[in-house]
């Protein structure tokens, strides 16, 4: 069975500082790892991805997250917060299988609060 | 296109009663989920359709729970009756294409509260 792990269910950066969020996940097989951002009274949008291929992806909003099986981490990073990044994140892993539908399973969450 | 859709944005019911979630997905995609978060615990997969038909209900909490999506359009949600542990934010989401690459396009969520 999969899972993910969300290190911090609440991190404070200040603006300009770098922001990481940590997300280590368990799967039998490498998976397909995802990044999703919840912005207060919105739903769920997609950052980013990794699903094959090079193992730096970059998302929406000058977001990146590099994905490290040796670690089985996929942490997300921004070099310069900004106040408009203040949300809640959430890590996904869904299997890789021989096709068809896979489950995507969701991390608990961090909200990321940037300071003035 | 417009987005996911969901109605009400926010539902506040009495224990026993009963309440019905709606979810417009985006026109096209046949794969429609629901996923519940219950207050500062992860997002939990409730079940999958595609098209009209249940692929995956594994995460359907009990029989108080029944989903159904009449001719592969929208969705419905009841849950029927309402307990206080039922409170949470239920989410909706569709994608295009069935498999676990693809990254879902959620709803806002209908914040759900039982008192």
């Amino acid at each position: 069975a999969q899972s993910v792990t969300q290190l911090g269910s609440h991190v404070s950066v200040s603006e300009g500082a770098l922001v990481l969020l940590r997300c280590n996940y368990s799967s039998s097989v490498p998976p397909y790892l995802f990044w999703y951002v919840q912005y207060p009274n919105q739903g769920l949008q997609l950052l980013l991805k990794y699903t094959t291929g090079a193992t730096l992806v970059k998302g929406i909003n000058g977001f990146e997250a590099e994905f490290k099986k040796s670690e089985t981490s996929f942490h997300l990073t921004k070099p310069s917060a900004h106040m408009s990044d203040a949300a809640e994140y959430f890590c996904a892993v869904s299997d890789r299988g021989s096709g068809g539908y896979q489950k995507v399973t969701f991390g608990t969450g961090t909200k990321l609060q940037v300071i003035p | 296109e417009a987005g996911v859709t969901q109605f009400p944005s926010h539902s506040v019911i009495e224990k026993g009663q009963t309440v019905t979630l709606r979810c417009d997905p985006i026109s096209g995609h046949d794969n429609l989920y629901w996923y519940r978060r219950v207050m500062g615990k992860e997002i939990k997969f409730l079940l999958h359709f595609v098209k009209e038909s249940k692929q995956d209900e594994s995460g359907m909490p009990n029989n108080r729970f029944l989903a159904e999506r009449t001719g592969g359009t929208y969705s419905t949600l009841k849950v029927q009756p309402a307990e206080l542990e039922d409170s949470g934010v239920y989410f909706c989401a569709s994608s295009q294409r069935t498999g676990g690459g693809y990254g879902y396009t959620f709803g806002s969520g209908t914040r759900l509260t039982v008192v």
